[in-house]
This record gives structure tokens, C-alpha cells and sequence, in this order.
């Protein structure tokens, strides 16, 4: 069974600051992982999707890398703001038919402070 | 703007009974797809429809069923059975194909009253 699992837990950083948020999971067959961006009481937002086949994607401030065959992602974000404040989820896709079944973490939950 | 849309934002169930909870997308996704989340836990998956009239048990289906007469509508409906229902839930979307991203509502918070 697949398990994901994101470290730090919590984390709380001054602005302007590089941080990186990691994220585990136990079976190397997958077929893309995302990380979502979740504020309190809200939906989940995608930030970026990488593929099985890749090694990175980058948006703005954003960057993931995959390493599918240790089972490990890190989002690393630039320069952090106040902004960035939030839970952070990563969650990998098995595919399943024409859907895909994902597993999430239990989230990095984020405090950029001024 | 094309989204998918969850109603209500909040909802109390009484003992006993049965309530259902909205999700309709305007992004003409073949996949649709129901999560739970409790606090401090990963989103877990209840249900999930690939097209219209089928549908797949999840990793939690347990006292939730779904529908799927419509490609824009994913109904969820917890039943007495759920002995736990309070958390909140998110439904989702998706293209067809499983490299496709998912796309989430800003889901419905159910109590117990």
C-alpha cells in the first residue's frame, strides 16, 4: 500500500527566506506527483504536476524535483512572502483505468513571518 | 470561468439521517472524484467515476454512496451508516487519462448536530 509522507510537519520562517519541503513515498510506481497549496478552510489549489518521466517542473517562485527511484520530491520555494502562508500537500497517482487514484501526504503547514 | 462548484459550504446532519452533498463542474471532465479530510490527516479517497453511470469504491466507501446520471454532477450522499461523518469534503475533477491533473472545489464541512 502506497504511503506518503511530508516532513517538516509544520514549519515557520522569516520573509524573504529559501525554503524546501520534502516529501516521501513508499511505492515507486507512480505516474505523476502534485503538490497542492490548501488555506485554512479552503480547496486545494495545484501548484505543480510532475510526471513520472521528469525530474522537474518550475512555476514562478516554485520549483519540484522528483526522484522517483528513491521515492522522494522537495518543493522549493524562493524568497518566500507572507503570501506564501498555508498547507502544503503532495500527493502521488497511480493510474486506474482512465482516472488516476491519488494518495496525499498529511501537509507541510507553512507561516512566513514579517 | 469554468470551475467545479460544492454546495453547501456547511451542512448539519442529525442523528439517523441521510444527507447529500453537491458537486457540479463546468470543466467538461470525464472524472470526478470525492475525498474526506480529517485534521491533521492526508485527503482519502471515498469515491470516484471515470464516466457517466459508473462509478468505484474508494479507499473509504464505507456508509457514502454516489451518482453519476450527469457528466457535470457527482452527488455524494452519507448515509446513517457513516458513524462518523464529521470532516470535510472535497470533490474533484479530472480529463480523462491518468496523467491528467485534478481539480478541487473549496469543499463542504459536515457536522453532527
Amino acid at each position: 500500500k502506497q504511503e506518503v509522507t511530508q516532513i517538516p510537519a509544520a514549519l515557520s520562517v522569516p520573509e524573504g527566506e529559501n525554503l524546501v519541503l520534502n516529501c516521501s513515498f513508499t511505492d515507486s510506481a507512480i505516474y505523476n506527483l502534485q503538490w497542492f497549496r490548501q488555506d485554512p478552510g479552503k480547496g486545494l489549489t495545484s501548484l505543480l504536476l510532475i510526471q513520472s518521466s521528469q525530474r522537474e517542473q518550475t512555476s514562478g517562485r516554485l520549483n519540484a524535483s522528483l526522484d522517483k527511484s528513491s521515492g522522494r520530491s522537495t518543493l522549493y520555494i524562493a524568497a518566500s512572502q507572507p503570501g506564501d502562508s498555508a498547507t502544503y500537500l503532495c500527493a502521488v497517482s497511480v493510474a486506474t483505468g482512465t482516472a488516476s487514484k491519488l494518495t496525499f501526504g498529511t501537509g507541510t503547514r507553512l507561516q512566513v513571518t514579517l | 470561468d469554468g470551475g467545479i462548484t460544492q454546495s453547501p459550504k456547511y451542512l448539519f446532519r442529525k442523528e439517523g439521517q441521510n444527507v447529500t452533498l453537491s458537486c457540479e463542474q463546468n470543466l467538461n471532465h470525464d472524472a470526478m472524484y470525492w475525498y474526506r479530510q480529517d485534521p491533521g490527516q492526508g485527503l482519502r479517497l471515498i469515491y470516484y467515476s471515470q464516466i457517466v453511470n459508473d462509478f468505484q469504491k474508494g479507499d473509504i466507501a464505507e456508509g457514502y454512496s454516489v451518482s453519476r446520471e450527469k457528466k457535470e454532477s457527482f452527488p455524494l450522499t452519507v448515509t446513517s451508516a457513516q458513524k462518523n461523518p464529521t470532516a470535510f469534503y472535497l470533490c474533484a475533477s479530472s480529463t480523462s487519462g491518468s496523467y491528467q491533473p485534478q481539480h478541487f472545489g473549496d469543499g463542504t464541512r459536515l457536522s453532527i448536530l
